[in-house]
């Protein structure tokens, strides 16, 4: 079964942008999704949107519209998510997460920080 | 799009206790729905999908039901462990929304 792994926390001033990685391990990284989910502090679960890793098509939810970048690295097994014009409501655990539809495992979650 | 609503946002109950959570889509998704446990500080842990599947490893106990819109899961006999907060999600389409949570708390 497919691990993942995130990097690391990240700190961003408002306006900024953050890029949060999400490495695969094991044969089935590319037969499934990478969704992102996003946790704000106390808050519940918010589905951001999902990215082939084959053929790199990608969805969103659509709030997300214009700020949100899903790309990946088949040769490292790596997907990616940057998230653009932070504002402090972007401060939250972001997962990744494998699947099509219903989503296991989960990446151990990155905490970004948006804060001036 | 479709939205998903949790009942009761949180429950007292206490080990041993039959629990029941309650799943409602705004629109029919047939099956297409997983229920998730996160305890604190944890990630998400998916515990049955296409509504009533049980995931491997997932104990006994746990059962999901329903189909269209109205969506049960159910904790037969509540066990220490199974303090936590869980989530629907919709798979049907994107987006692929999750109910605002329900948290189990002891009594």
């Amino acid at each position: 079964q497919v691990q993942l792994v995130q990097s690391g926390a990240e700190v961003k001033k408002p306006g900024a942008s953050v890029k949060v990685s999400c490495k695969g391990s094991g044969n089935t990284f590319m037969s499934y999704d990478i969704n992102w989910v996003r946790q704000a502090t106390g808050q519940g679960l918010e589905w951001m949107g999902w990215m082939n890793p084959n053929s790199g098509n990608t969805g969103h939810a659509q709030k997300f519209q214009g700020r949100l970048t899903m790309t990946r690295d088949t040769s490292i097994r790596t997907a990616y998510m940057e998230l653009s014009s932070l504002r402090p409501e972007d401060t939250a655990v972001y997962y990744c997460a494998s699947g099509i539809g219903w989503v296991d495992p989960w990446g151990q979650g990155t905490l970004v920080t948006v804060s001036s | 799009d479709i939205q998903m609503t949790q009942s009761p946002s949180s429950l007292s109950a206490s080990v041993g206790d039959r629990v029941t959570i309650t799943c409602r889509a705004s629109q029919g998704i047939n099956y297409y729905l997983a229920w998730y446990q996160q305890k604190p500080g944890q990630v998400p842990k998916v515990l049955i999908y296409a509504a009533s599947t049980l995931q491997s490893g997932v104990p006994s106990r746990f059962s999901g039901s329903g189909s269209g819109t109205d969506f049960t899961l159910t904790i037969s006999r509540l066990q220490p462990e199974d303090f936590a907060t869980y989530y629907c999600q919709k798979y049907d389409s994107a987006p692929l929304t999750f109910g605002g949570g329900t948290k189990v708390e002891m009594k």
